[in-house]
């Protein structure tokens, strides 16, 4: 069964918390994305990585690091957490960077930042 | 993004209507996807095209990337249409897989 799945599914956290957002697929797909949906904006992609420990910057990663040392894991870390990283944030893979090949996306985890 | 302008915002369509949803770009694209995202918040994707048009079912997709736009066809709606619908680019100028979300046109499919 194709799947990528988030943990945790709901969050709430207080300012300066770390938080780890923890994203698997079980496709053996090379490339990984982070993105956070807000309302109005879209999608915007957090960061990238196409293997193990390779991983790359997108639009908005700012206040984000991430972690990928198994190639069916990626996570997403928010070292002290800001009131403005409350969002939506999905999880996607595909099969290769390459730009044919279709997203899959997780659940989502909405993470709420107090 | 403002790389891709997508159109209407919103769209209520009475079942076994049709209506098309449109994505403009403003650079060079090099592929582009469309998703839906269902009231549960996840997101599925419909088709990727790199140019043509594709089909499936109810639903038709185009890609001219001469005329920098995209468009999807929703046929015969059902209320299962209801959603927000993304299209997502990989503009020419972009390494590997980056895709640039529109901000989504929300559909609502009434009985």
């Amino acid at each position: 069964d194709m799947k990528v799945t988030q943990m945790p599914r709901y969050l709430i956290k207080r300012m300066g918390e770390n938080v780890l957002l923890e994203c698997g697929q079980d496709m053996s797909h090379e490339t990984m994305y982070w993105y956070r949906q807000d309302p109005g904006l879209g999608l915007q992609l957090i960061y990238i990585s196409y293997d193990v420990d390779s991983n790359s910057e997108g639009d908005i990663p700012k206040g984000y690091r991430v972690s990928r040392k198994k190639r069916e894991h990626f996570s997403l870390i928010l070292d002290s957490a800001k009131t403005n990283q409350t969002s939506v944030y999905f999880c996607a893979s595909s099969l290769s960077p390459n730009s044919q090949n279709t997203l899959y996306f997780g659940a989502g985890t909405r993470l709420s930042v107090l | 993004g403002d790389q891709v302008e997508q159109s209407p915002s919103a769209l209520s369509l009475h079942e076994g209507t049709s209506s098309a949803l449109r994505c403009n770009f403003t650079t060079t694209t090099r592929s582009v996807q469309w998703f839906r995202q269902n009231s549960r918040g996840s997101l599925i994707n419909l088709f990727y095209l790199a140019s043509g048009t594709k089909e499936n079912g109810r639903l038709k997709s185009a890609f001219d990337s001469k005329e920098l736009y995209s468009t999807l066809h929703i046929r015969d709606a059902q209320l299962e249409d209801s959603g927000t619908y993304f299209c997502a680019a990989v503009p020419g100028n972009s390494a590997g897989n980056k895709l640039t979300f529109g901000i989504g046109t929300r559909v609502l499919v009434r009985p």
